[in-house]
């Protein structure tokens, strides 16, 4: 099975500042790659698929990046409200899996 | 609007089963692979198992193989999950998840609708 190494597991910026979230996968995956965000409190939504295809109604400042077995999220201008725990999930063959997650908080 | 509605969850003891199920609306059921997708409290998120739009091809995570066993029926637009052999680190949020595309294949598409999750506590 492919497994999902993801970091940081938490940081703290900002408001305004550029965040930037890693995913690597232990063999290649080519761009089936998934982002998640998770509320506190609330179920994930999906945010980045195909590594880098925003999902309708997701804000701008919110991309996704890399192919193979590195991947990479990024929220341009961090802002109060994503505040949330992030999730990498790889779909390239059943099983999918997750990355274990990254706490983004506000400083 | 899909609408995906979980039920089913509960206090179970140790050793004990349970079922949960699924009531998914809003588009073609049969067309689209489903999974359920647990999250223990306070930890990331675990993908259980995964059935095809058929029914005809199931996939389960090595923890929970050979104790859960997924179903639908596409007639109701219905997914399971029976939970035997229950264990306290079964414990956790079960989500019912869909695949974005409609697919023969399971576990090769993100999942755009979740469920708000139905909770499984394994407890003495």
């Amino acid at each position: 099975d492919i497994q999902m190494t993801q970091s940081p597991s938490s940081l703290s910026a900002s408001v305004g500042d550029r965040v930037t979230i890693t995913c690597r996968a232990s063999q290649g995956i080519s761009n089936y790659l998934a982002w998640y965000q998770q509320k506190p409190g609330k179920v994930p939504k999906l945010l980045i698929y195909a590594a880098s295809a925003l999902q309708s109604g997701v804000p701008s400042r919110f991309s996704g990046s890399g192919s193979g077995t590195d991947f990479t999220l990024t929220i341009s201008t961090l802002a109060p409200e994503d505040v949330a725990t992030y999730y990498c999930h790889d779909y390239y063959s059943a099983p999918p899996t997750f990355g274990q997650g990254t706490k983004v908080e506000i400083k | 609007e899909v609408q995906l509605l979980e039920s089913g969850g509960g206090l179970v003891q140790p050793g004990g089963s349970l079922r949960l199920s699924c009531a998914a609306s809003g588009f073609t059921f049969s067309s689209h692979a489903m999974s359920w997708v647990r999250q223990a409290p306070g930890k990331g998120l675990e993908w259980v198992s995964g059935i095809s739009g058929s029914g005809g091809s199931t996939y389960y995570a090595d923890s929970v193989r050979g104790r859960f066993t997924i179903s639908r029926d596409n007639s109701k637009n219905t997914l399971s999950l029976q939970m035997s052999s229950l264990r306290a680190d079964d414990t956790a949020v079960y989500y019912c998840a869909k695949e974005s595309r409609a697919s023969l294949f399971v576990g090769q598409n993100p999942f755009d609708f979740w469920g708000h999750g139905t909770m499984v506590t394994v407890s003495s």
